[in-house]
Order: C-alpha cells, then structure tokens, then sequence
C-alpha cells in the first residue's frame, strides 16, 4: 500500500517532442506529489511538486497533471531537449501518522532525448 | 561548498573491511537521511536523523551505523558488508523533520568485493 509504480522504466523522445511519464499510487494518505530530476554523477533534485487539491501544476515546461480519483498523477515536458535526459522519480509523501513527510519514490524513469 | 557534500565518491571494500561514509550539509538544515539507490529499483530510505537525534531506521542491517555528531554532518559506518551491499549511498538534508523537499548529495558508489 505504500507503494508508488512508475512507467515506463526508459522513454526515448526526439527534441522538440512530448515526454510523459506515469505514476499510480494505492495510499489515499498520500497527500504530496514531487518530482525528482537525477543526472548522471549528481544525486536527486526536487524538480516540481503538486498537492491532491489542485489537478494541474506547470513550472516552465514541466506540468504535472493529477487525477485524484483515479490515484495516478503524471509528468509532461514539453519541447523536450537533449539537455533534459536524466532518471526521474515521481514520489509521494503524507501528512499524519507515523509516516510523516517520509519520501515513498517510484522506479525511476531514465529518459534520452535524441537531437 | 555549497550544498550537500558526500565523501568518498567511490570506494570498494573487501567482506571484512571497515570503512565509513560523510555527508556534510552546507545549508542549514536541521534533518539528515541516508538512502540507498540500486539499479532498477526504487531509493530505500535508510535512517534519518532528525537535530541529531535518530528518528527513523527503516530495518536496516546492524552491519550499517550511522553517526549524527551535530546537524550538519553525518556518517554511515560499514563493517562486513555483503556484495548485495553495492550501491550508491545518497545523503540528503531538508530544512524541517522528514520534510517533502529534500536537498540530495552526488552520492558514495560503494562496491562490495
């Protein structure tokens, strides 16, 4: 239940082009949806967030959309650009109990986009 | 240095070696975690320490130890890993306990021979 599943596991975009990511989750607490860009060598950067009251986020040309009741939100980069190939993790988080802000990421997403 | 800074970037060690990872965090956070990253799979959260105190051990093996002298650094002492230990250890550091937006280190590569 505490799982967060990401797809898919690598994604090939032409430059220009869209990239989606997808991530599902089980927990309803969950109640904190980031994204992390890593590049290869570095560690993880928060790259944008949304919480379950808003449906849509944009930040530049990252937007996550989040669809409540389905329990899925996503990542879209558009115009993406070979500067943007990276892992992604989406991940999730929660207010109460015991589990209390801890980060539960997904799988990672490895994206290469070709120039 | 600005940030969160890990040292070594690399190490291997033998079964039977003893050897520790540092963390330092340049940012004036008051939390600390450790992480482990293996291929193909999700970050583990290993410990995370909260102004020095450890707050959580996410039923991590005694053979890591981790070390929290003040809010600004942290260790992960390792003694007679398993080769299933290789990985890359990630220390981050957040602003409020167990915070949704954690600041990440480059990472230890540790390999386990």
């Amino acid at each position: 239940q505490q799982q967060v599943k990401q797809s898919p596991q690598s994604l090939i975009v032409q430059k220009g082009g869209i990239s989606i990511i997808n991530c599902a989750y089980e927990n309803t607490a969950f109640d904190y949806f980031p994204w992390y860009q890593q590049f290869p060598g570095k560690g993880p950067a928060l790259l944008i967030a949304i919480r379950p009251d808003v449906s849509e986020k944009k930040e530049g040309r990252f937007t996550i959309s989040f669809n409540k009741s389905a329990k899925q939100f996503s990542l879209h980069i558009m115009d993406s650009q070979p500067g943007d190939s990276a892992t992604y993790f989406c991940a999730a988080s929660m207010h109460g109990g015991t589990s209390y802000g801890k980060l539960t990421f997904g799988q990672g997403t490895i994206l290469t986009v070709h120039p | 240095e600005t940030g969160v800074t890990q040292t070594p970037r690399h190490l291997v060690m033998g079964m039977t070696n003893k050897k520790s990872l540092k963390c330092e965090q340049h940012l004036g956070h008051n939390a600390m975690y450790w992480y482990k990253q293996s291929a193909k799979k999700p970050l583990e959260l290993m410990f995370v320490y909260n102004f020095k105190e450890q707050t959580e051990n996410n039923s991590v093996p005694s053979r890591f130890s981790p070390e929290c002298p003040n809010s600004s650094h942290l260790f992960l002492h390792l003694h007679t890993l398993q080769p299933e230990d290789s990985a890359l250890y990630l220390c981050a550091s957040s602003p409020v306990p167990i915070s949704y937006e954690q600041y990440f280190g480059p990472g230890t590569r540790l390999t386990v021979t």
